[in-house]
């Protein structure tokens, strides 16, 4: 079974503080996509990664491939309410469109 | 745009019962999905498609059945159910050589 860990599995931290969040698997990934979904909503992606070694940000949110392609982190500065959720990486292999998704990390941002 | 739609929004039903979970898409994508989320967990794949007449399992499929004579539509059907199919269900969608995967807004079932 191909499996993605993420870490931790739950985070509550105070507003403003910085986070990082884990996804690490023992396989190669053709690229790497990381979720946000909200109680009683479907996943929405934030971002992919496609290059080993990639940093993309999106405001507050900074997300790092792994060289080897294998892990990725998500680092979030100065957290916000808002940024409350369950975070999801999920992994494509090469070749195959279908997705594996990591096990989450529930986020709490306390005000 | 309405995007990945899934009827109905939640369900409970009695063991060895049937039903269908309906899953519709107006943005014209070939592949289709249907995972299963159980409390604090991840995703798991149960089937999906390629495009109309073409199904495929995924990680999970026992207990379920696919159909795709649509573009558009992509419908679960669980032919007896059991206990252990309590859970809440996501339809997604994506293009060919596109990542992103969009999903709906999930079907909440509870088999007792």
């Amino acid at each position: 079974t191909q499996l993605l860990e993420q870490s931790p599995q739950f985070l509550s931290i105070q507003e403003g503080e910085n986070l990082t969040v884990y996804c690490n698997s023992s396989s190669v990934f053709s690229s790497l996509q990381w979720y946000r979904q909200e109680p009683g909503e479907g996943p929405v992606l934030l971002v992919t990664v496609v290059t080993g070694g990639e940093v993309k940000k999106l405001k507050r949110l900074t997300f790092q491939f792994g060289d080897a392609r294998k892990d990725s982190s998500l680092h979030i500065t100065a957290a916000q309410p808002g940024d409350t959720g369950l975070y999801l990486c999920a992994g494509a292999y090469f070749g195959n469109e279908k997705l594996t998704f990591g096990t989450g990390t529930r986020l709490t941002i306390i005000p | 745009n309405a995007g990945v739609t899934q009827t109905p929004k939640f369900r409970i039903l009695k063991i060895g019962q049937s039903m269908t979970l309906q899953c519709t898409q107006d943005m014209n994508h070939n592949y289709m999905y249907w995972y299963r989320q159980d409390p604090g967990m991840g995703l798991k794949l149960i089937y999906y498609s390629v495009g109309a007449g073409i199904t495929d399992k995924g990680e999970v499929p026992n207990g379920y059945n696919v159909s795709r004579s649509t573009t558009e539509d992509f419908p679960l059907r669980l032919e007896l159910a059991a206990p252990s199919q309590t859970s809440v269900y996501f339809c997604a969608s994506s293009s060919p050589g596109r990542y992103e995967q969009y999903f709906g807004p999930g079907t909440r079932l509870t088999v007792t």
